[in-house]
């Protein structure tokens, strides 16, 4: 059965600090990885997503990689934001018919002015 | 585009008492997905769908909870009677195809039982 850890499970840092999100897995037979950012009270917003073949993806101020192989994926925020306040979720998605997603329990962000 | 709709927001109820949940998918997606989240943790999936067909069912409780899907399009997520550890976010998710790259989520349903 996959699962999937996130560390930490909260961080607080200033204004315009890089910071790294990591998540970890323990099945590494998946299509792909997701990270998601979930606001207060609402869904869940896709961010990035990789898939097994690849390295890492950009976009923005947001970088995600992942080894597969290790079973491991980090999110790096550049120059973070009091708006980048949020929970981030990592999934990832395990192949043959079913391609379920499979979610960590997520890292509560907060970005202090 | 509109996207994932869901109601209500919120639902307050008393143990034992019946609850449902609406879901419209984004026009045109073939796949909804019902999730739990529990607080504090990641989303679950309950149940998935291909069209009317629910193809994914075997994380949803059968014994008091119910899904359907009839015209391939909305779907409702009911459960009865309900228990106090049921008391969860239950999001909907929908996608073009079960293969395909993105889930995209509704706000969810913020359920109370007291």
């Amino acid at each position: 059965k996959q699962e999937v850890t996130q560390i930490p499970a909260a961080l607080s840092v200033p204004e315009g600090e890089n910071l790294v999100l990591n998540c970890s897995f323990t099945d590494s037979a998946i299509y792909n990885l997701q990270w998601f950012r979930q606001d207060p009270g609402k869904g869940l917003t896709s961010l990035l997503l990789i898939q097994s073949s690849q390295r890492e993806q950009t976009s923005g101020r947001l970088n995600a990689s992942l080894d597969k192989s290790s079973g491991r994926s980090t999110l790096y925020i550049a120059a973070s934001q009091p708006g980048d306040s949020a929970t981030y979720l990592c999934a990832v998605r395990r192949g043959g018919s079913n391609y379920k997603l499979t979610f960590g329990k997520g890292t509560l962000l907060t970005v202090n002015p | 585009e509109a996207g994932v709709v869901q109601s209500p927001r919120y639902k307050i109820i008393e143990k034992k008492q019946p609850v449902a949940f609406w879901c419209n998918p984004i026009s045109g997606h073939n796949t909804l997905y019902w999730y739990r989240q529990n607080l504090g943790q990641g989303p679950e999936l309950l149940i998935r769908y291909e069209n009317e067909e629910a193809v994914d069912d075997s994380q949803l409780p059968k014994d008091r909870f119910s899904a359907e899907r009839l015209k391939g399009v909305d779907s409702t997520l009911k459960i009865q009677p309900a228990e106090l550890g049921d008391s969860a976010v239950y999001l909907c998710a929908s996608s073009r195809t079960n293969r395909d790259r993105e889930q995209y989520f509704g706000p969810g349903t913020r359920l109370t039982v007291t």
